[in-house]
């Protein structure tokens, strides 16, 4: 299958910094890309949506000032989570789809911490 | 409103023997369903996946089914191996793209 590499695989950071998660596609263009979050023994939950060069589109209930999605390429997206706290620490997974009715590949996950 | 379901949290199996996880769903607009193996601290891995136009899709070990009346699917993998311990998250999509997840539920092959 195609291959998603997302980077940091985990990551620690002090309460009120910024986290950069890295999603790339390394053999196909990924003209839609989706973050999720996954809290412990629940389900992925979709954060947002996210086709390259336009503005991404959050699901209900996510706050887009604070996680901060960029679509630059076909190749590349990225989430930044903002002014970190405690309560953001989960397990962040981005998927990439080539086209619509192709089925999604992830990425490895990162796991953040706040501390 | 959980759209996709996976009422049970687990199943245990014996090696060898036919492992069966289900999965139900209430949006009727979904046509595209997938399975997905998880791994703690990983990215979900892409199993199988059936079109709505389908009632059964089979992959070597593993096979999926389809009822659409009932709104329900089901994983089957026979035989079942200790290598298939693991989560397994259903997933239905419509013309949005979006995946949408069920809470998973987690294998355990008994050797």
């Amino acid at each position: 299958g195609a291959v998603v590499s997302q980077h940091p695989s985990w990551v620690i950071c002090k309460s009120g910094t910024s986290v950069k998660i890295e999603c790339r596609s390394l053999d196909f263009q990924a003209t839609t890309m989706f973050w999720y979050r996954q809290f412990p023994k629940q389900s992925l939950m979709l954060m947002a949506t996210s086709n390259e060069g336009s503005k991404a589109t959050y699901e209900q209930g996510v706050e887009k000032d604070k996680f901060l999605i960029n679509h630059a390429s076909l190749t590349l997206s990225t989430l930044t989570v903002t002014s970190a706290h405690p309560e953001d620490s989960s397990f962040y997974i981005c998927s990439a789809r080539q086209e619509l009715g192709t089925e999604a590949f992830f990425g490895q996950g990162t796991r953040l911490t706040v501390v | 409103d959980q759209q996709v379901k996976q009422n049970s949290p687990s199943l245990s199996v014996q090696e060898g023997r036919i492992s069966i996880l289900n999965c139900d769903y209430t949006n009727s607009m979904f046509d595209y369903f997938l399975w997905y193996k998880k791994y703690p601290a990983e990215g979900p891995t892409f199993l199988i996946s059936i079109s709505s136009i389908k009632d059964k899709n089979e992959d070597g070990r593993f096979t999926v089914f389809l009822n659409k009346s009932a709104k329900h699917l089901s994983l089957h993998i026979v035989p079942s191996q200790p290598g298939d311990s693991a989560v397994y998250f259903c997933a239905a999509t419509s013309n949005t793209g979006k995946l949408i997840f069920g809470q998973g539920t987690t294998l355990q092959v008994k050797p």
